[in-house]
């Protein structure tokens, strides 16, 4: 398995909150992801990262935020969770950006907004 | 504008039953297809893909899938199944948009081997 660890694995929080959940790895990979997993939607992509404070939006990003200082680490915020955004969130690396590239991904942080 | 349709949310086998999950997919470009597992309470796993060449591609576990350009497919096939088979699937379509290499899942289809 690829080294990625999510943390927290799992996380109940209130309305209104931030919340931060983590990624980390070790296969010193150029380019994560963050994905979300909800029924019926299959996973979708919310913010990526090319590399070192290198990030951009994918197609589900408004409400969340993220931050890579370090190529090991890309963290994402929820600044005030909401409802909507109770989910299973998936972290993915991967060491290029060509098209073949597969991605392996983390086991996952299941987050339950009250 | 690429998109995934996995026809099936939910599959129940018997198990050394064989099995299909069915993948069609849409792209004006070239595709790169890929199936994943997702084993429960854990990240998703690359079963096989499609790149190029052989329309046939051999995976791990003993999945095999088509891809068929005329018909837009991509089945994954395994002849007999296992309990430990027992999953959630995803399709996904790579391409490249706005500056990232953009992975389209489906839907997901739940495979469930009965004994």
């Amino acid at each position: 398995d690829a080294g990625i660890t999510q943390s927290p694995r799992h996380k109940v929080t209130e309305t209104g909150t931030p919340v931060t959940l983590r990624c980390h790895q070790t296969e010193n990979h150029r380019y994560m992801y963050w994905y979300r997993q909800d029924p019926g939607h299959g996973l979708r992509l919310i913010h990526y990262s090319y590399g070192v404070k290198d990030t951009d939006k994918g197609e589900v990003s408004d409400g969340y935020s993220v931050s890579r200082s370090k190529t090991e680490d890309f963290l994402l915020t929820l600044e005030s969770a909401t409802s909507s955004q109770t989910s299973v969130y998936f972290c993915a690396i991967s060491d290029t950006n060509d098209y073949n590239s597969p991605l392996h991904f983390g086991n996952g942080t299941r987050l339950t907004v009250t | 504008a690429q998109s995934v349709t996995q026809l099936d949310s939910q599959v129940p086998v018997f198990e050394e039953a064989p099995v299909e999950l069915r993948c069609n997919y849409s792209s004006s470009v070239s595709v790169y297809l890929f199936w994943y597992v997702q084993y429960p309470n854990q990240g998703l796993q690359l079963l096989l893909k499609y790149l190029s060449g052989s329309t046939l591609v051999k995976g791990i576990n003993g999945f095999e899938a088509e891809f068929n350009k005329s018909q837009t497919s991509f089945h994954l096939r395994k002849p007999s199944v296992h309990i430990s088979d027992t999953a959630e699937y995803f399709c996904a379509v790579s391409g490249f948009s706005g500056g990232y290499n953009k992975l389209i899942f489906g839907a997901g289809t739940r495979l469930a081997v009965h004994p």
